[in-house]
């Protein structure tokens, strides 16, 4: 089974700062990848997809994240960050059955 | 156009309860999933469909069934409650063809006592 690893649990940001968020993956072949984000006592919400092509990709909310076949990463990132910005985000890789494997999260808090 | 939506929202239980949680979706997707979250181990599937009348275990099948009678509906039950299936739910759903990207429900605070 593919697995997914976000090394850091908890970042604190200020507004206007950039922000990146790390995800590993382990799979054999070329994967798909996702980031999603969760605000408070929401459901998840696509913010960007890797299947192919470019490996860099752009997504909503002004996300970007760069897909490094050599290191198994897939981090994200945001040039500036808004104070609606914070929220717990997730990084997924896609198996069989269009199933989805998730990290265990990112909890991103923005401060003025 | 409402996507995918959930009921009921909260449930508290007493253990050994039973219930079912209902997921409907809308956008006519083959696929539909459950998660359990859980602090700090982010989301983990516990069954899934890939049509209407099947199903297949996800990674924490044990004290849970489904069913998907309906193309647009996927049930998630729970016959006898315990404190450890204290969680929140979530269902979501995909298309086939595009696949992988999946669309997520607002989710179900369950507690169990």
């Amino acid at each position: 089974a593919q697995s997914v690893t976000q090394p850091d649990i908890h970042i604190t940001v200020s507004e206007g700062a950039s922000l990146e968020l790390r995800c590993n993956y382990s799979y054999g072949a070329t994967p798909y990848l996702f980031w999603y984000v969760q605000s408070p006592g929401q459901g998840l919400q696509l913010l960007l997809k890797y299947f192919s092509g470019d490996t860099l990709v752009q997504g909503i909310k002004g996300f970007e994240a760069e897909f490094k076949r050599s290191q198994s990463s897939f981090n994200l990132r945001k040039p500036s960050v808004h104070w609606s910005d914070a929220a717990e985000y997730f990084c997924a890789v896609g198996e069989v059955d269009y199933k989805l494997s998730f990290g265990a999260g990112t909890t991103v808090t923005v401060r003025a | 156009n409402a996507g995918v939506t959930q009921t009921p929202k909260f449930r508290v239980l007493k253990t050994g309860q039973s219930m079912t949680l209902l997921c409907a979706q809308d956008m006519n997707h083959e696929y539909m999933y459950w998660y359990r979250q859980d602090p700090g181990m982010g989301l983990r599937l516990i069954h899934y469909s890939v049509g209407e009348g099947t199903t297949a275990k996800g990674e924490v099948p044990d004290g849970y069934n489904v069913s998907r009678l309906k193309k647009q509906n996927f049930l998630l039950g729970l016959e006898s409650a315990a404190p450890s299936q204290t969680s929140v739910y979530f269902c979501a759903s995909s298309a086939t063809g595009v696949g992988y990207e999946q669309y997520f429900g607002p989710g179900t605070r369950l507690t169990v006592t």
